[in-house]
C-alpha cells in the first residue's frame, strides 16, 4: 500500500515561534489534506490541496503541494497556546477514494 | 448544520462480547470510513463503503464488521475475534472523485475500552 512518511514526530516551540512539518510519500498523490486533533476530538481540516506547486494559506497556516506530487508541507506562523494538538497529513493517489494518513506531529507550544 | 455524529462517545466492553459503534451522516456523502487510533500509530483504515449495500476491508480489518443498509449510516461491530480492541475508533465520510476525495470529515470518535 502507499506509505507516508511525516516528521518531525515531535516539536516543542516557543510562543511566537514558526512550525514547519512536512510529509512525504512513496508513490505520487493527487490529494493533500492537513488536519488537527485536539485531545479526545476527531481531526479537523485545516487545508486542501488538489493540484501539484500549489499553495494555500488558512490565517496563520500554509500549506503546499510539493511538484513532485510526493511531498506537502505545513507552516505555522507566530504559534499561540491553541495551536497545540497533532497535526495529521492525509494523501490519496490516482484512482483511490480514501486517505492514507502519516502518523501525525505532536505540537507542544511553551508559552 | 452537516455533519458526522459517532456514538457513544466512550464505550467498555468484557472480554468476549461484541459491541457496536454507531457513526450516522447527513452531509449526503456517498463514501465512509472507518479507522483505528492508537497512540504513535496515525490512522488505520478499517472498512470503507463507497456507495450502499458495499463495502471494502481497509489495513486492519480482522476482528471488526460493518453495514451500509442507508447512506447517512455505516455502523462498525467490534467482535470477540478482535484481540486488542481497546482503541479509539474515527468515523469519516466524503465525496469520492477521481481526482481525489472532497469533503473528508471526521466524526469526534468513540474510545472504547475492554474491562
Amino acid at each position: 500500500g502507499q506509505q507516508l512518511n511525516q516528521s518531525p514526530q515531535s516539536m516543542f516551540i516557543q510562543e511566537g515561534e514558526d512550525v514547519s512539518m512536512n510529509c512525504t510519500s512513496s508513490s505520487i498523490f493527487n490529494t493533500w489534506l492537513w488536519y488537527k486533533q485536539d485531545p479526545g476530538e476527531g481531526p479537523v481540516l485545516l487545508i486542501a490541496l488538489y493540484k501539484a506547486g500549489e499553495l494555500t494559506s488558512n490565517g496563520r497556516l500554509t500549506a503546499q503541494f510539493g511538484i513532485t506530487r510526493k511531498d506537502s508541507f505545513l507552516n505555522i506562523s507566530a504559534s499561540i497556546p491553541s495551536d497545540v494538538g497533532i497535526y495529521f497529513c492525509g494523501g490519496s493517489g490516482a484512482g483511490s477514494y480514501q486517505l492514507t494518513f502519516g502518523k501525525g506531529t505532536k505540537l507542544s507550544v511553551i508559552p | 448544520d452537516g455533519g458526522i455524529t459517532q456514538s457513544p462517545k466512550y464505550l467498555f466492553r468484557k472480554e468476549g462480547q461484541n459491541v457496536t459503534l454507531s457513526c450516522e451522516q447527513n452531509l449526503n456523502h456517498d463514501a465512509m470510513y472507518w479507522y483505528r487510533q492508537d497512540p504513535g500509530q496515525g490512522l488505520r483504515l478499517i472498512y470503507y463503503s463507497q456507495i450502499v449495500n458495499d463495502f471494502q476491508k481497509g489495513d486492519i480489518a480482522e476482528g471488526y464488521s460493518v453495514s451500509r443498509e442507508k447512506k447517512e449510516s455505516f455502523p462498525l461491530t467490534v467482535t470477540s475475534a478482535q484481540k486488542n480492541p481497546t482503541a479509539f475508533y474515527l468515523c469519516a465520510s466524503s465525496i469520492p472523485k477521481t481526482g481525489g476525495p472532497r469533503g473528508y470529515t471526521f466524526g469526534s470518535g468513540t474510545r472504547l475500552t475492554v474491562v
